[in-house]
Parts: structure tokens; sequence; C-alpha cells
């Protein structure tokens, strides 16, 4: 998964506590999302971001907030933990002609 | 609703024998599509994608997809199966709506080459 670092790669929760899932990139591609995998559900996107200052929601936003001041970093915010977020995490780039390049992810759980 | 199927939860093959991970969708338009691979512990890897053209696509590690038009289905197979390609298979469409581009992903498939 070269190109795409998420750091943690493993996290454990209180319910309640708050936390940012980090995620870098060094393609300098544009597009740069965050999806919640689950079994049984597949991905899911949380959100996504076309560029530096730009977000925007995908299919499960709620209880996460993303910022992009950077074209390289895009974080993912927990603000307030909660077990329905146990889940791994995967951040993705995507070039249009290829597809996407994911992380390696996160493995969150909330207690 | 667009959507991406994969019917079968887990797939058990012999190794050397060929192999078959379904998908179907359900989308308007002429979707791109997507297979993925995931190792445990991995994110997801690209294998391949069919757009346009031959209906038979070839991928990575020697999997290649067969685009059915008619049936809407974009299934993934392998003439000989290794027991190092047990892992978790993700097929994918890429829609174009209001101008943006969205991908469905199906649920996954669960590949086990048993030797």
């Amino acid at each position: 998964n070269a190109g795409v670092t998420q750091t943690p790669k493993f996290q454990v929760l209180k319910t309640g506590q708050s936390m940012t899932l980090q995620c870098a990139q060094d393609m300098n591609h544009e597009y740069m999302s965050w999806y919640r995998q689950d079994p049984g559900m597949g991905l899911r996107l949380i959100h996504y971001s076309v560029g530096a200052g730009i977000t925007d929601q995908g299919e499960v936003p709620n209880g996460y907030n993303v910022s992009r001041s950077t074209t390289e970093d895009f974080p993912l915010r927990l603000l307030s933990a909660a077990p329905s977020q146990t889940s791994v995490y995967f951040c993705a780039i995507l070039d249009r002609g290829k597809g996407y390049t994911f992380g390696s992810g996160t493995r969150l759980t909330v207690v | 609703a667009q959507s991406v199927a994969q019917p079968e939860d887990q797939v058990n093959v012999a190794e050397g024998n060929p192999l078959t991970v379904k998908c179907t969708y359900s989308v308007s338009g002429n979707p791109y599509l997507f297979w993925y691979v995931q190792y445990p512990n991995r994110g997801l890897q690209f294998l391949l994608k069919y757009i346009t053209g031959d209906n038979l696509v070839k991928g990575s590690y020697g999997f290649e997809a067969e685009f059915n038009k008619s049936q809407t289905s974009f299934h993934l197979k392998k003439p000989s199966a290794l027991v190092s390609d047990s892992a978790l298979y993700f097929c994918a469409v890429r829609i174009t709506t209001s101008g943006t581009y969205k991908y469905i992903f199906g649920t996954g498939t669960r590949l086990k080459v048993l030797a």
C-alpha cells in the first residue's frame, strides 16, 4: 500500500473519548476519502475531499469530522466515540484511471 | 437503488482448480467495473478494471474478469487457483452522478483455496 500511510494501526477507545485517525499520501492526488469496513456490509464512504480546503460527506458521516488543509493530509476525527464506531477504517486516494489505492487500515475498538 | 451484489460470502476451491467469484450490478448508464483484493490486515489492492472494449479483462496475479452486459455481471476468474490467492475479494462499480464519481462496493467474497 505504498503511497498512503495511516496511523495508528490499532486503537482502543472508551465511549465518549475523541481521537484523530491520520492519513497521509505522497502521490499528490487531489481526491482522498475515508471508508469504514464492517463484516457483511462491505465498504461505506464516510467523508471525501476533492482537494485542499474542500470536503464533503459520504454515506455515513455522522460522528465524524474531516478537514483538508494540505494535499498530503486528510485526518478523520471522532468527536465522541461510540461502540457503533468499532470498525476498520481505510483511507484511500483516487486515480481516476486505476481506481483507489488504499492505506493499510486502522482497526478501532470502542468499549 | 444502485447496487453491487456478491452473492457468495465464501468460495472454496481446491488448489489447481479454476475459480470464479461472482459479481452482478444494478446501476444506470455504463459503469466502470473493478475488482480489488484484500489480504489479512491490509488495505484493498487493485486487481483489474473494465471500462470499455474486450469483454475479457486481464489483471494482476493471473486473474481475469468477464464483463457480460446482458447479465450485468463481472465475474472474477482464474484458470488455476493457488493457496496464496486466499483472500477477500471486492467488486466495485464507478458511476457518474451529478457530474461527480461515486463508487459502490460489494460486500466482499472470501476465497479459500485448499491445498
